[in-house]
């Protein structure tokens, strides 16, 4: 089955630099969700996206911003990059809006494998 | 506001024998689910089990089962007949249902599980 695809795996950069991380989701799936992990902490919340459209909003710095595009996959834009900015980003996708005909709903989210970002 | 608890930072498990990490939660949501998800030292988080708030019966997945008692808000996870391989971070969460994207998961701050030979 096809799984969250997210490119690059793995990313290093300078500080003050921009850096930008891709998610394709599971085909069919409506909602994309970005998660932010530091070293040693808890996925922490970013930003999501329904249907293409921005649903909510947690921690994310206005330094970055995100877009889903026309094809459902979505890019994670940040610039002006801090130490504090190193981390594994996680992409997750879930079909919040299932049809009749699928098989019982676990809403689950799906992550993707992660982009390792280290910023020097 | 919504909130995930895991009192355990570390475990440890002999190979074989059972293990239950504990989770408790809060919310307002009348309408929630619980999650447990696996991360490796490589990583990846791993989707383990999945209970909703309605379900009447605790919900297994092979050697996963959830012990879920709604009263006491708790969601533990126990996981039987350990293997090396279970050796890994585990994270409950929590999300509430509601129409649209509005489903972010809340992770607790996880359990480093360690299960020795």
């Amino acid at each position: 089955a096809a799984g969250v695809i997210q490119s690059p795996r793995h990313l290093i950069k300078e500080k003050r630099e921009t850096a930008t991380l891709k998610c394709y989701p599971i085909p069919r799936h409506d909602t994309v969700y970005w998660y932010q992990q530091g070293p040693g902490q808890d996925p922490q919340f970013l930003i999501s996206f329904y249907e293409k459209m921005q649903s909510d909003k947690g921690s994310i710095p206005d330094r970055f911003s995100a877009q889903q595009f026309s094809d459902y996959h979505s890019e994670l834009n940040m610039s002006s990059l801090e130490l504090g900015d190193s981390a594994l980003y996680f992409c997750a996708s879930s079909l919040e809006a299932p049809e009749s005909g699928d098989r019982p709903y676990s809403y689950e989210q799906y992550f993707g494998p992660g982009t390792r970002l280290t910023v020097t | 506001a919504q909130k995930i608890t895991q009192t355990q930072p570390g475990m440890f498990v002999q190979e074989k024998e059972a293990v239950t990490l504990d989770c408790t939660y809060d919310t307002s949501d009348p309408s929630y689910g619980l999650f447990w998800y696996k991360q490796p030292s490589s990583g990846e988080m791993i989707f383990l089990i999945y209970q909703g708030s309605y379900d009447q019966q605790n919900a297994t997945e092979g050697r996963y089962s959830l012990n879920f008692q709604k009263a006491r808000k708790s969601a533990n996870l126990v996981i039987s007949a350990s293997q090396l391989g279970d050796s890994a971070m585990y994270f409950c969460a929590m999300r509430g249902i509601f129409s649209g994207g509005y489903n972010k998961l809340i992770f607790g701050a996880g359990t480093r599980l360690a299960v020795h030979p």
